[in-house]
């Protein structure tokens, strides 16, 4: 069975804070995602990985940086925590298909609740 | 500007009834669509697709139409059952993108399914 982990289900954080957030998946997924889950903004990209030490921004960057150093495992960098920050955050993972394909079907975490404080 | 919306953010339906999720978009690049489905507690799973050369995707209970001239598409679910309870997210992507980096989520309806 396919299997995205986050790390933490719920975490709670203060202001100013460095945070991790960690992401592994057992699926040898090229492409890996971080998302933000808000009510009323659905899912926003905040970085993409497709290879291993490749990353590019998605739509809301800031504030956020990424490392993925290892092929299963990609990690989400809050250098210093904001209350806006507050929000459930979504990894995902999918398999290249090759160029010119398409592959939208993503696997996703079961989400970290983050809460800054 | 949210190119993908769900103008309605809760859907209640008695089971057994047809469930019927609206997603409408503004980009004319968007040829390929998903239909994502998100219970508490768990991430999104994919649920079905379409893309812009059919008008309907059907997959047992659940049937995607796509209107291309509206830029709408909708999901019914038929008969409607409690596990079906849930938020849909209604997603798409320009299939020439040849990355999921592309795709563009809408805002969610929660869908509940009463018995």
């Amino acid at each position: 069975d396919v299997k995205v982990t986050q790390s933490s289900r719920y975490l709670v954080k203060r202001t100013g804070e460095k945070v991790f957030l960690e992401c592994v998946q057992d699926m040898d997924h090229e492409n890996m995602f971080w998302y933000r889950q808000d009510p009323g903004l659905g899912l926003r990209l905040i970085y993409f990985s497709y290879d291993v030490k490749m990353k590019e921004k998605g739509d809301i960057p800031e504030g956020y940086s990424v490392s993925r150093e290892k092929k299963e495992r990609f990690s989400l960098i809050l250098e210093s925590a904001s209350t806006n920050q507050t929000s459930m955050y979504l990894c995902a993972s999918s398999p290249w298909t090759g160029k010119g394909a398409t592959n939208e079907k993503l696997f996703f975490g079961s989400g970290t609740q983050l809460s800054v404080l | 500007d949210q190119q993908v919306k769900q103008n309605s953010p809760s859907l209640s339906v008695q089971e057994g009834r047809i469930s019927i999720l609206n997603c409408d978009y503004t980009n004319s690049m968007f040829d390929y669509f998903l239909w994502y489905k998100k219970y508490p507690a768990e991430g999104p799973t994919f649920l079905i697709s379409i893309s812009s050369i059919k008008d309907k995707n059907e997959d047992g209970r659940f049937t995607v139409f796509l209107n291309k001239s509206a830029k709408h598409l909708s999901l019914h679910i038929v008969p409607s059952q409690p596990g079906d309870s849930a938020v849909y997210f209604c997603a798409a992507s320009p299939i020439s993108s040849g990355s999921a980096r592309q795709l563009t989520f809408g805002s969610g309806t929660q869908l509940t399914v009463l018995p």
